[in-house]
């Protein structure tokens, strides 16, 4: 049972173009969590989903970030004109449940660098 | 508010010491786990401890869980090079999420 994939591991962007980020969950897990995370730093939740519903948006940014985890298919992250403080790792988690009282999977995470 | 702030921020010890890091937390939650992460990797889940549980034990961790202070501690016994690491607590809060705080930097000195 292969883990949670991310791809690509390291995207590098010029500031105005578009980052998409891609995360299969483990086999069985329909649960979806994106976080982010600056250097040095703890990661910050940024959005839950399920297939094809947002749960839980509360720490997406109001514009240029968007999500979504389609009934077919890895769920995307898609950051709209990168800024050079988009640059951080985007980490994607998983779990079969809601992740109160579970234990969720991480991904090794996509690494974005804006120039 | 932030949820799961660790402490210290950053630890050196010798190999073979132990090494105990703590969790703080602000609201009540259901559960409370620690994870860890190599430099540039991803998050590795240790242990979770349920709000009605005092301690836990997984090999050479310990976890313990004083919900009346909403803290949490986590100790590596007889620490090895490979334990360096960053250990972040997360905690959910009720929620459907967890809340990770900043982490602490350890590095275990051969």
């Amino acid at each position: 049972n292969a883990g949670v994939m991310q791809n690509p591991r390291h995207l590098v962007r010029r500031r105005g173009q578009e980052a998409r980020l891609r995360c299969s969950p483990m086999k069985g897990h329909s649960h979806v969590y994106w976080y982010r995370q600056l250097p040095e730093e703890g990661l910050k939740f940024m959005v839950y989903l399920q297939k094809e519903n947002i749960i839980d948006e509360s720490g997406m940014p109001k514009e240029r970030f968007s999500a979504e985890f389609p009934k077919e298919g890895p769920s995307i992250l898609r950051i709209q004109q990168v800024v050079r403080g988009d640059s951080a790792a985007y980490f994607c988690a998983s779990s079969p449940r809601a992740a109160s009282g579970n234990t969720i999977y991480f991904g090794e995470g996509s690494w974005l660098t804006v120039v | 508010s932030q949820q799961g702030e660790e402490d210290p921020q950053a630890l050196s010890i010798q190999e073979g010491e132990n090494a105990t890091m703590n969790c703080s937390y602000k609201t009540s939650i259901n559960n409370l786990q620690w994870y860890r992460q190599n430099s540039g990797r991803g998050l590795v889940h240790l242990i979770l401890i349920r709000s009605n549980e005092r301690e836990k034990h997984s090999g050479r961790l310990r976890v313990t869980l004083d919900t009346s202070k909403k803290s949490s501690s986590l100790l590596i016994t007889a620490s090895r090079a490979a334990d360096t690491a960053s250990y972040f607590c997360a905690t959910d809060g009720g929620a459907q999420k967890l809340v990770f705080g900043q982490g602490t930097r350890l590095t275990i000195n051969p």
